[in-house]
C-alpha cells in the first residue's frame, strides 16, 4: 500500500486543455514535493510547498498544499505538448525522508 | 558541478549473480539516498545516509541488499544474489547540507536480471 495516493494514474489530454493532478494521504507531512520525470532520467524537483493551505504558481502550473497537509494538488492550464512525463508528489514524514507517490503519466497531444 | 552521478547506466546479469551499483553524490551534499523505480510499485526508499552514516535502511527489501557509504564521495549499493524480481531502475539523489530541501537525482541505474 502506497502512502500517498496519486490520481489520476493516466492521462492523455489534447494540447490547451487543463487537467489536474492528486496526491492523497491519511498521513501529515511536515513538506510536500512535485517532481517530474522524463524517460530515461531522474525526478527533478518543480516545487515545494510546506505550510497548510499554501499556493505555489510556476509559470502554468498551480500547487495547492492542503489545509490539514495530509494532499495536494497540481493544476496544467493550457497544456503543451512539453508538459509530458511522469509527475510525482512526495511528501516528508519527518524531517529527511521522502516518500513519493505512484505517479501520473501525463501526454499531452499536439 | 556534474551532478549525482550513478554508474553503471545499463547491467544486465544473471540470477545468482553479484551487481554493484555505484553513485557518486555532489560535492557537499550530506545526504545520500538509495531508490528503486518499478511500474508496479513506483519509487521506493530503500535507504539514506546523513554524513555517511545509515540513518534508515528499513526500505532494503531483505539480506541480499545491502549499501555502504565509505566516504562522502561515494556510495554503493549492492545485491547478492540477484534474482528477476530486483528488475528495476536505481536511483541515487542527494540532498545539501541541512536537508528538507531539492533531492538532485542520477539518471538511474537500469538493472535486468535474468
Amino acid at each position: 500500500t502506497q502512502l500517498l495516493e496519486q490520481s489520476p494514474q493516466f492521462l492523455s489530454i489534447q494540447e490547451g486543455e487543463n487537467l489536474t493532478v492528486y496526491c492523497n494521504s491519511s498521513s501529515v507531512f511536515s513538506s510536500l514535493q512535485w517532481y517530474r520525470q522524463e524517460p530515461g532520467e531522474g525526478p527533478v524537483l518543480l516545487v515545494t510547498v510546506v505550510t497548510g493551505g499554501e499556493v505555489k504558481k510556476l509559470k502554468r502550473l498551480t500547487f495547492q498544499f492542503g489545509d490539514a497537509r495530509k494532499d495536494s494538488s497540481l493544476h496544467i492550464t493550457a497544456a503543451q505538448p512539453g508538459d509530458t512525463g511522469l509527475y510525482l508528489c512526495a511528501g516528508a514524514l519527518n524531517f529527511n525522508k521522502f516518500y513519493f507517490g505512484s505517479g501520473t503519466k501525463l501526454n499531452v497531444k499536439p | 558541478d556534474a551532478g549525482v552521478i550513478q554508474s553503471p547506466r545499463h547491467e544486465v546479469t544473471e540470477m545468482g549473480q553479484e551487481v554493484t551499483l555505484r553513485c557518486k553524490p555532489i560535492s557537499g551534499h550530506d545526504y545520500l539516498f538509495w531508490y528503486r523505480q518499478t511500474m508496479m510499485r513506483g519509487l521506493e526508499l530503500l535507504i539514506y545516509f546523513n554524513n555517511n552514516v545509515p540513518i534508515d535502511d528499513s526500505g532494503m527489501p531483505e539480506d541480499r541488499f545491502s549499501a555502504k557509504m565509505p566516504n562522502a564521495s561515494f556510495s554503493t549499493l549492492k545485491i547478492q544474489p540477484s534474482e528477476p524480481r530486483d528488475s528495476a531502475v536505481y536511483f541515487c539523489a542527494s540532498i545539501p547540507k541541512g536537508g528538507s530541501a531539492e533531492a538532485f537525482f542520477g539518471q538511474g541505474t537500469r538493472l535486468t536480471v535474468v
